[in-house]
């Protein structure tokens, strides 16, 4: 069965730095891509970016890129989000999708990160 | 960026009823519209892919077509469980967009 497990809710400052992982279990975790996707409360759905964890290669939404790095570690399985300065507007609840041909077909169950001084 | 223009974003109909929600592309994506299904707290659920594909395990009242770059995803006699609110998703092109997001009530 594939699965996607996510780190724990954060609670953090303007101006701290936050790593947030996804790990995926029950399937070649090289085989395709893992997506990072944001909902901010109340709001629709946002594609950041994604990672092939068999090489790292990453594509960003424009709009994020230099504001996030998602990374992998193909030996654990394990996808990540990562910011160096979080901003109160970072505020949302943040998936992780595995596309094995493209459409998200399994999901993590989220991360809410909460920026808040 | 491919825009996903869906429509309406709120809707209210009765049990039993015929729901059709739309998306209008923006630039030809052929046929890659994904649709998903978002109960609160919840993660979304892929329903149907390449605009018409139902997924495994999705009961048969949901489907979805293709006309040109307008998408539309239909259920055919709403139940109770169907209460959620329902995103497009074009993966065509990168970035990858989202719809608005359809929010569906019961009457």
């Amino acid at each position: 069965e594939v699965q996607l497990v996510q780190s724990g809710a954060e609670v953090k400052k303007p101006g701290e730095s936050l790593r947030i992982f996804c790990k995926g279990s029950g399937y070649s975790f090289t085989n395709s891509w893992i997506n990072w996707v944001r909902q901010m409360p109340g709001k629709g759905l946002e594609w950041m970016g994604r990672i092939d964890p068999s090489d790292s290669h990453t594509n960003y939404s424009p709009s994020l890129q230099g504001h996030v790095t998602i990374s992998a570690d193909k030996s654990i399985n394990t996808a990540y989000l990562q910011w160096r300065s979080l901003k109160a507007s970072d505020t949302a609840m943040y998936y992780c999708a595995y596309s094995p041909e493209g459409p998200f077909d399994y999901w993590g169950q989220g991360t809410l990160v909460t920026v808040s001084s | 960026d491919i825009q996903m223009t869906q429509s309406p974003s709120s809707l209210s109909a009765s049990v039993g009823d015929r729901v059709t929600l739309t998306c209008q592309a923006s630039q030809d994506i052929d046929n890659y519209c994904n649709w998903y299904q978002q109960k609160p707290g919840k993660a979304p659920k892929l329903l149907i892919s390449d605009a018409s594909n139902l997924e495994t395990g999705v009961p048969s009242r949901f489907s979805g077509s293709r006309s040109g770059t307008h998408f539309t995803f239909t259920i055919s006699s709403l139940q109770p469980e169907d209460i959620a609110t329902y995103f497009c998703q074009q993966y065509d092109n990168l970035p990858y967009t989202f719809g608005q997001g359809t929010k569906l009530e019961i009457k």
